[in-house]
Parts: structure tokens; C-alpha cells; sequence
């Protein structure tokens, strides 16, 4: 059965430093979706995506943060100075036109 | 108020029995509901999708939605072991189609005892 993946799997940083984290979506889906989750919280939305443009973006998606879609199959999250706050679980996620999200098995985020 | 309330719990029960999971919501734009199992430090695990009062069965899952009293419910029968894990509501407003965030309940821990 198809599915969303995601590399790396766990991802250490330093402050200040850039990530990129990376999602594969289900092949014949249309629409993407970025989530993240800090430890013991709720699974928070951060930005979606249609047709090569942001659709919608959290108040979390502040400057620092960015979405491409460059091949037609990878689908990445870049955040361009790390903060301590932004380490998370981020999980991708993506939707067919019956609109149930399947989510990936997220990337962890640590950042010291 | 917040948007969704879900109780974290933990709940624990013995094995076979039936659990009820609930959510209870304050938008009414939400008519997408969905229903995640999520391991540790894994990602969601998508259960149950509906859009309709009422109920929808997939085995041993009962989901349940009540729209007038904008309450959610997931029934788990002969309950095993594999089912514990935190299990997550989520819902969305399809009204901004293509664009449909999920907002999510904080997820019930449950453990299944054997």
C-alpha cells in the first residue's frame, strides 16, 4: 500500500543552523501539508500546499520557514536559522480528492 | 474554549473490552472528522474518516458523530493489547477545499491491559 515517507528519520542541529526534512507524498495526491508536534503536545498545523503554492500558513510559519515542491515528488520543509523551540516531531502529510490525510512517519527535529 | 477537547486520560482497560474515545468540538464549520492512532514518536496512523451523523464500522472500529451536539466518539470492541497507543480526533472545515487543515484533539493515551 502506498505511503508517505520521510528522511532523514532523526535530525540533530545546532542553533542558528539551517535543516532541510524531507517528504515523499503518496504519488496521485494533490495536496501537502506540513504538521509539527512537540513532545507531549498536540499535533499543531504549520502550512499547506496546492499547485505549487502555499494555500495556507500558521501563525508558526513565520520567515524562517519555507516549502518546495522542485521534482513533482519531493515535497520539503526548510527552516533557515534553527531555533531551541523548533525542536519537534514534523510530519508531512498528504491528501487525495476524497480528503482523508495520510501522514508520514515524521522527522525529529533536535536542536541544541 | 478551545477548538477541539479531547480527554488525555491515560485510560486503561482490561483486554476485550469495549473502549469509548471521545472528542467534543466548538466549530460547527468542522464536517470532516478523522481518527489517528499514533505510537511513540511515530507518526498518525489514519483509522477512521467521515463526514456524516451517525455511524461508520471497519472491523472492530465504531466511529461515531453527533453534529447537533458536536460530539465525536470511537469505539474500539474486543480490545488487544496492539491497540494501545494514543489515539488522536481531527477534524476539518472543507469549505477551502484542497485546503483543509486539520485541527486535532491532544490525544488520549490508552493501554490495553492483557
Amino acid at each position: 500500500e502506498p505511503e508517505v515517507t520521510q528522511t532523514p528519520s532523526h535530525q540533530v542541529t545546532q542553533m542558528g543552523q539551517e535543516v532541510i526534512l524531507r517528504c515523499v507524498p503518496i504519488s496521485n495526491h494533490l495536496y501537502f501539508y506540513w504538521y509539527r508536534q512537540i513532545l507531549g503536545q498536540k499535533v499543531e498545523f504549520l502550512v499547506s500546499f496546492y499547485n505549487n503554492e502555499i494555500s495556507e500558513k500558521s501563525e508558526i510559519f513565520d520567515d524562517q520557514f519555507s516549502v518546495e515542491r522542485p521534482d513533482g515528488s519531493n515535497f520539503t520543509l526548510k527552516i533557515r536559522s534553527t531555533k531551541l523551540e523548533d525542536s519537534a516531531m514534523y510530519f508531512c502529510a498528504s491528501t487525495p480528492p476524497s480528503r482523508e490525510q495520510y501522514f508520514g512517519p515524521g522527522t525529529r527535529l533536535t536542536v541544541t | 474554549q478551545k477548538e477541539v477537547e479531547q480527554d488525555p486520560g491515560p485510560l486503561s482497560v482490561p483486554e476485550g473490552a469495549i473502549v469509548s474515545l471521545n472528542c467534543t468540538y466548538s466549530n460547527s464549520a468542522f464536517q470532516y472528522f478523522m481518527w489517528y492512532r499514533q505510537y511513540s514518536r511515530k507518526g498518525p496512523e489514519l483509522l477512521m474518516y467521515t463526514y456524516s451523523s451517525g455511524n461508520k464500522e471497519d472491523g472492530r472500529f465504531t466511529a461515531q458523530v453527533d453534529k447537533s451536539s458536536k460530539y465525536i466518539s470511537l469505539f474500539i470492541r474486543d480490545s488487544q493489547p496492539s491497540d494501545s497507543a494514543t489515539y488522536l480526533c481531527a477534524m476539518s472545515d472543507p469549505s477551502n477545499f484542497g485546503n483543509e487543515k486539520l485541527t486535532f484533539g491532544t490525544g488520549t493515551r490508552l493501554t490495553i491491559i492483557p
